[in-house]
């Protein structure tokens, strides 16, 4: 069975801390895992993943793959308490995309 | 450039009723896919479809839930006599291809009384 693992569950920084996520996948026939930001409403794309080693960077936000160990990273530097959210790590399990996600890991920036 | 569309955002019904829940997916995207969030629970796969077809719907329940997408207007996720574990935030989403990213509307809070 296909699953996604996310660790921690939630953790609390303070402003201009520096976090990292992690997520680890079992997947059989694996592709690309991706990276969402969820608030109060829809999760917002932030990064597919589909090479190991090739680090995805936007603004303060990175991550990598690493697909001999079967584990993605996402860090975000000089946090701000608009960087609290969920952050759902996912990755398609077949060929149409249906995507198998983790539980996610609850980001609470204090000032 | 509108993303997804999902209407409405908040539904209350009583059990027993029916459900309706839409979805419009972004312009160019042909892939729709829909997801069930429970409380304190990650997003669970339920169907993805294309115009007029079904594709996957290993995820929905066999009984009560039914999704459609015509060849004309919204995707629709329809749920029959519903019951209390039934509430729960449903998400659309909607990809141009099966190995592209998915984009997500705001989803649809539906509550049952």
């Amino acid at each position: 069975e296909d699953k996604v693992v996310q660790s921690p569950l939630s953790l609390v920084v303070h402003e201009g801390d520096t976090v990292t996520l992690n997520c680890s996948y079992e997947v059989t026939n694996f592709r690309s895992l991706l990276w969402y930001k969820q608030e109060k409403k829809a999760p917002t794309f932030l990064f597919m993943l589909t090479s190991s080693g090739i680090e995805k960077k936007s603004g303060r936000l990175s991550s990598i793959l690493d697909k001999k160990e079967l584990f993605s990273i996402l860090n975000i530097t000089a946090t701000q308490t608009g960087d609290s959210a969920i952050y759902l790590c996912a990755a398609p399990t077949d060929s149409w995309g249906k995507l198998q996600f983790g539980a996610g890991t609850q980001v609470v920036v204090t000032p | 450039n509108a993303g997804v569309m999902q209407n409405p955002r908040h539904l209350v019904r009583r059990r027993g009723q029916e459900a309706r829940l839409r979805c419009s997916p972004m312009k160019g995207h042909s892939h729709v896919y829909w997801y069930r969030q429970l409380p304190e629970e990650g997003l669970k796969f339920m169907v993805y479809l294309q115009k007029e077809n079904i594709i996957d719907e290993s995820g929905m329940p066999k009984e009560r839930f039914s999704a459609e997408f015509p060849k004309e207007g919204p995707s629709i996720l329809r749920i029959q006599q519903v019951v209390r574990g039934d509430s729960a935030a449903y998400f659309c989403a909607s990809s141009p291809a099966g190995d592209q990213p998915q984009h997500f509307g705001d989803g649809t809070r539906l509550s049952i009384l």
